[in-house]
């Protein structure tokens, strides 16, 4: 079964950092694309950014861009969602999604569990 | 950027059919993917490439895509289909490929 298996919830302060993480099973990690979701609360999904482990190629979003880092360990079939200074307008849900490979496939399927990130003083 | 546009609720009583419409520019020459989210839990994908359905989702979800309009249909709707639902393209029309979402709709059934 392909699975995806985010790390649980978090609790932050304002100016802290912060990694999360994506743990896949099930598939050849290495050639799927692995991306990341924003959920604000009571919110729609937001694209973040994508990253294909087999290379380490990475695209970010604009809204997002220099805001998170996007990483992955092949080794331990893990992707990554990393903040280096958290604001409180962070707050979300974030999930990780697998992506085919081509192109031609751009749609995300299965979806983690989700990882809840509240940043509050 | 690429903008999805969905209403924001669609009311059905069940065993009727419910349209969940998605707005864009010419969305009909993309590929349109549909995403159902219950509450507390992951998106789950119901429509890919327009019109397909991934294993283990039932026929009553189909979707259709032409001109500037995407459409979910879901048929003799039951309560456990009430849930948000959200479309997805690619949008490769700049020099960053983007992966954009719909705003989402709220589907009630009455």
């Amino acid at each position: 079964e392909v699975q995806l298996v985010q790390s649980g919830a978090e609790v932050k302060k304002p100016g802290e950092s912060l990694k999360i993480s994506c743990k896949g099973s099930g598939y050849s990690f290495t050639s799927y694309w692995i991306g990341w979701v924003r959920q604000m609360p009571g919110k729609g999904l937001e694209w973040m950014g994508i990253i294909y482990p087999g290379d380490s190629d990475t695209r970010y979003s604009p809204s997002f861009q220099g805001q998170v880092t996007i990483s992955a360990d092949k080794s331990i079939s893990t992707a990554y969602l990393q903040w280096s200074s958290l604001k409180a307008s962070d707050t979300a849900m974030y999930y990780c999604a697998r992506k085919g490979s081509s192109s031609l496939y751009n749609w995300f399927d299965p979806w983690g569990q989700g990882t809840l990130v509240t940043v509050s003083s | 950027s690429y903008v999805l546009t969905q209403p924001p609720s669609v009311s059905v009583a069940p065993g009727q059919t419910a349209r969940i419409t998605c707005g864009g520019n010419n969305i009909g020459s993309k590929s349109v993917h549909w995403y159902q989210q219950k509450p507390g839990q992951a998106p789950v994908l119901v429509v890919y490439d327009d019109s397909d359905r991934p294993s283990g989702i039932p026929e009553r979800f189909s979707g259709s895509n032409s001109g500037n309009t995407a459409t979910l249909t879901i048929s003799r709707v039951e309560a456990g289909d009430e849930a948000d639902y959200y479309c997805q393209v690619w949008d490769s029309s700049s020099d960053l490929p983007n992966w954009v979402f719909g705003g989402g709709t709220k589907l009630t059934v009455l």
